[in-house]
C-alpha cells in the first residue's frame, strides 16, 4: 500500500461548489504539506502543519482552508470554487527528525477541475 | 527572495545521450538542494539531494554537484534511457523548512 494517499484521484465540479481533498499517511511524520501544481509555475504551497496543532498558511492560501483531523490526516477545503482552481494538487509528508534537509514524500496527487 | 530558476523544456534527446538539465538558485543563507521528479500520472519523488557545497548528489545514474560559487546544481547523466522521460523539479530548503520549487523541465527520451 502507499505510503501517502489522496482522495480523490479526479474531480469536476461546479463554480461556487464546496470541495474536499483528503491526505492519508502511514508514514508516522508529524508533518504534512498541500501543494498545488500549475503548467509552467512548478509546486506552490497552500498550507503546512508541522504537528496536529500547528497550522500555518504557505504561498498561495487565499481561498482555502486546511485541517489537520490527526497525525495521519490533512485535509484541503475549497469553500467556494472558482475555475482558476483548477489545478494538480499534491499532499506531502515529512520527519523533522532528520533536520534541516528532510525529504518530502508525496501523494499521486488530486486532479481537479472547476466549471 | 529565495528562489529556485531551471532551464524551460521539454528537452528532447534520443536513447543514450548525455543530459544536462540546468538549475540555479538564488537564497539568503546556505540551502539544502534536491532535484524531484514526476513520472507520467505519479507524484514527485526524491532524485538526489545535497547539503552543503561541493557535495555531490547522486541516484540512478543521475548526478548534480552543490557548487556555492556559482550558485547552481546541475542535473547530468551520461546516458539517457526512454524511461527517464519525466518532469524534472530542482528545489531547495532553507531553515523555513519549506521547500521552494523551479518550474520543471519535461524530458522526453526517444528510441
Amino acid at each position: 500500500d502507499a505510503d501517502v494517499t489522496q482522495t480523490p484521484r479526479n474531480r469536476i465540479t461546479k463554480t461556487g461548489k464546496r470541495i474536499m481533498l483528503e491526505c492519508s499517511q502511514t508514514k508516522g511524520h508529524d508533518r504534512m504539506y498541500w501543494y498545488r501544481q500549475d503548467p509552467g509555475l512548478g509546486l506552490r504551497l497552500i498550507y503546512y502543519s508541522f504537528d496536529v496543532k500547528d497550522i500555518n498558511k504557505g504561498e498561495i492560501s487565499d481561498g482555502y482552508s486546511v485541517s489537520r483531523q490527526a497525525q495521519a490526516k490533512f485535509s484541503l477545503s475549497l469553500e467556494s470554487a472558482i475555475p482558476n482552481q483548477t489545478a494538480l494538487y499534491f499532499c506531502a509528508t515529512s520527519d523533522p527528525d532528520t533536520g534541516y534537509a528532510d525529504t518530502q514524500y508525496f501523494g499521486p496527487g488530486t486532479r481537479l477541475t472547476v466549471l | 527572495g529565495d528562489s529556485v530558476t531551471q532551464m524551460e523544456g521539454p528537452v528532447t534527446l534520443s536513447e543514450e545521450a548525455f543530459l544536462t538539465i540546468n538549475c540555479t538558485y538564488t537564497a539568503t543563507g546556505y540551502p539544502s538542494l534536491f532535484w524531484y521528479v514526476q513520472y507520467p500520472g505519479e507524484g514527485l519523488q526524491l532524485l538526489l539531494k545535497a547539503t552543503k557545497a561541493d557535495d555531490k548528489g547522486s541516484n540512478k545514474g543521475f548526478e548534480a554537484t552543490y557548487r556555492k560559487e556559482t550558485t547552481s546544481f546541475h542535473l547530468e547523466k551520461g546516458s539517457v534511457q526512454v524511461s527517464d522521460s519525466a518532469v524534472y523539479f530542482c528545489a531547495l530548503i532553507l531553515n523555513t523548512d519549506k521547500l521552494i520549487f523551479g518550474t520543471g523541465t519535461r524530458l522526453q527520451v526517444f528510441p
